[in-house]
């Protein structure tokens, strides 16, 4: 089985580009979430899709973030204007939410973007 | 503070020993779950334990919760070269009706041949 699938794995560009994050989660999985990993601050919710709606985005650092999800297969973070502290590994995971009894199943997670802001 | 927080921090045992790493949370939970990540990799789920449960088994691994305690403990029995990785604690809040878990810090453990 595929698993969560990121790309690019490592990004480096100068600070004011646009940068985009892609992400296909495993197929049937209804949940989608990016998170943001550094060694200050951990891993950060960024924001959270439920059947490609966005459910919570308070993660979100600021208005140069936003994220889509066009369809069930397919999910975009793009920072715009980049700046070098938005330097970090970002992970998008994918998981199966099926009601409020059996909600929080695991998550799974692709292998990560390296984002390097010049 | 964090919502889970993981203790120790770092942890470096020999091969074969046992491994045992915390985790404290401070709000009520709906389950609480256990993931490990290698070095440039993604996390990988180990188990999940839910708030009416006390212990889970899988495999090498022992996971107990104590809810009046607000903690859980993660017990590698036997530790190999190929446990050398960070393990991260998530706790669900009870009084979420979503599907978020919040991630602590992690320890890394190394384990040493």
């Amino acid at each position: 089985d595929a698993g969560v699938i990121q790309s690019p794995r490592h990004e480096v560009t100068e600070m004011g580009q646009e940068v985009t994050l892609r992400c296909k989660p495993i197929s049937g999985h209804n949940s989608l979430f990016w998170y943001r990993q550094t060694m200050m601050r951990g891993l950060e919710l960024l924001i959270y899709f439920n059947n490609n709606v966005p459910i919570d985005d308070s993660g979100m650092p600021e208005d140069r973030f936003s994220a889509k999800m066009p369809n069930a297969s397919f999910s975009t973070l793009k920072i715009q204007p980049s700046e070098p502290r938005d330097s970090a590994v970002y992970f998008c995971a994918s998981s199966n939410f099926g009601d409020l009894d059996r909600r929080n199943q695991p998550q799974h997670f692709g292998d990560g973007t390296r984002l390097s802001i010049l | 503070s964090q919502q889970g927080e993981e203790d120790p921090q770092a942890l470096s045992i020999q091969e074969g020993e046992n491994a045992t790493m915390n985790c404290s949370y401070k709000t009520s939970i709906n389950n609480l779950q256990w993931y490990r990540q290698n070095s440039g990799r993604g996390l990988v789920h180990l188990i999940l334990i839910r708030s009416n449960e006390r212990e889970k088994h899988s495999g090498r691994l022992r996971v107990t919760l104590d809810t009046s305690k607000k903690s859980s403990s993660l017990l590698i029995t036997a530790s190999r070269a190929a446990d050398t990785a960070s393990y991260f604690c998530a706790t669900a809040l009870e009084m979420n009706r979503d599907d978020k878990i919040i991630f602590g810090k992690g320890t890394r453990l190394h384990i040493l041949p």
